[in-house]
Formats: C-alpha cells, sequence, structure tokens
C-alpha cells in the first residue's frame, strides 16, 4: 500500500518568514497526526485529527503554528512566523482510527520535513 | 497531560546479550503503549504494541511487559545484533492523546 505522503522533505527559512508543510495520509486513515522532533529528543504530538475535526492540540503553540484537515483527507501545518526554535522534522502519520480505540489503531509515518530556521 | 518517562537515554550491549528499556506513564486513563525503532535520519516505525488488557507480548526477539498497577512497561530485546542499533521510543495513548517518550539510544556491539 502507498506510504503517508509528505512534502516538502527539507525547507530552510530565515527567522519571521512564514512555511507550511504538507501531507497526504494512507488512504482511508480517518485519524492524522503531525508531529515535531526536535535532534536529540521524542516525537511531541503537535494536533491530531479525526477526519476533519481536531481531537487534540493542546501541545499547539497557536499564536503561531495552525493546521487544516479541511475535507478529511490532506493537512497542511503551517508557522507564521517561524523561530530559531522551530528547527525540527515534523512528521506526519495516520492510523485507521484514533490510537487506542482499536487493535486497527497502529500509526505509520511519513518520511518527515526537515526544518532549518536560520 | 501524560508525562513518559524513559530510561535509560543510552545503552551498549555485547551482540548477543539482553537490552532492557522502561517507561513509566504518569496517566491512569492510558491503555496503549506502542514502541518505535527510528534509525538514523529514518521515520520511526512500530516494533511492536500491548494494551492494558494485557501484562506481556512476544514477538520473536522482542517482549513487552506492562504493569499497569505501578504504571510501567518495559522493552526487552533478546539475543542482540548489530541490526538492532537505533533509537527506541515508547509512547503511551488515551485514545484522544499520544505521548512518546524520550528516547533510548541503543548499541550493539559486535
Amino acid at each position: 500500500e502507498a506510504g503517508v505522503a509528505q512534502s516538502p522533505r527539507y525547507k530552510i527559512i530565515e527567522k519571521r518568514q512564514s512555511v507550511a508543510f504538507w501531507c497526504n495520509p494512507i488512504s482511508g486513515h480517518a485519524t492524522l497526526y503531525w508531529y515535531q522532533q526536535i535532534l536529540g529528543q521524542g516525537p511531541k504530538l503537535l494536533i491530531q485529527f479525526q477526519n476533519n475535526g481536531v481531537v487534540d492540540d493542546s501541545q499547539l503553540p497557536k499564536d503561531r503554528f495552525s493546521a487544516e484537515r479541511l475535507k478529511g483527507v490532506d493537512s497542511t501545518l503551517k508557522i507564521q512566523p517561524a523561530k530559531l526554535e522551530d528547527s525540527a522534522v515534523y512528521l506526519c502519520a495516520s492510523s485507521l482510527v484514533a490510537s487506542g480505540r482499536a487493535s486497527t489503531d497502529t500509526q505509520y509515518f511519513g518520511p518527515g520535513t526537515r526544518l532549518t530556521v536560520l | 497531560g501524560e508525562n513518559v518517562e524513559q530510561h535509560p537515554s543510552t545503552l551498549s550491549v555485547q551482540e548477543g546479550d539482553s537490552a532492557v528499556i522502561k517507561c513509566t506513564y504518569s496517566d491512569s486513563a492510558s491503555n496503549y503503549f506502542p514502541w518505535y525503532k527510528q534509525e538514523l535520519g529514518k521515520r520511526p516505525q512500530l516494533i511492536i504494541d500491548i494494551r492494558s488488557n494485557v501484562g506481556e507480548k512476544k514477538d520473536q526477539r522482542i517482549a513487552v511487559t506492562l504493569n499497569k498497577t505501578a504504571k510501567h512497561f518495559s522493552l526487552h530485546i533478546t539475543e542482540t545484533q548489530p541490526e538492532d542499533s537505533a533509537v527506541y521510543f515508547c509512547a503511551a495513548s488515551t485514545g484522544n492523546q499520544f505521548y512518546f517518550g524520550t528516547g533510548t539510544s541503543l548499541t550493539v556491539i559486535p
């Protein structure tokens, strides 16, 4: 089966600029996750969607980060304006159902977008 | 929210020995505990998971144990091989929230 797709793979911007990342989950997967992984740390969940609704965005810095999944399929994550500390890999993952809800809840990760803020 | 702690942060073992990584969690509502392996520059890959209604699960050389009372779970890798070298992350989920541990860098010395 086709995996989770993300673009771009790499992005370099200067601080205070804006950037957007795109994710296309595995077909049929209702749940979509965006994670931020800073070098040497574990992934931190930024936002979780169930179809086109937000399940959890408690760790999303809402003053500068936004995400949408308007049609319940692909999703975009935006940072505006970027700060130096936003340099990280942004991972998108999807699962058939939300993790912890059923046995079909395995999360599959995309390749990530490596963001460097100068 | 949930707090997942993982130990040790680094672990070196001789090839053929066993490796054990431990995680604790704080939210008693967490009911799903996956383990991921992440090789350098690659995406996390699920290697095994366990649910709150099970105490132990095995898959060949990999096993996971869960103690719900103590709120901790562990990953056991037996007969380690050089290709097991990677960063391993535990995670905990309530169904609505998903938290990763801080990772364990495992090195298997040939």
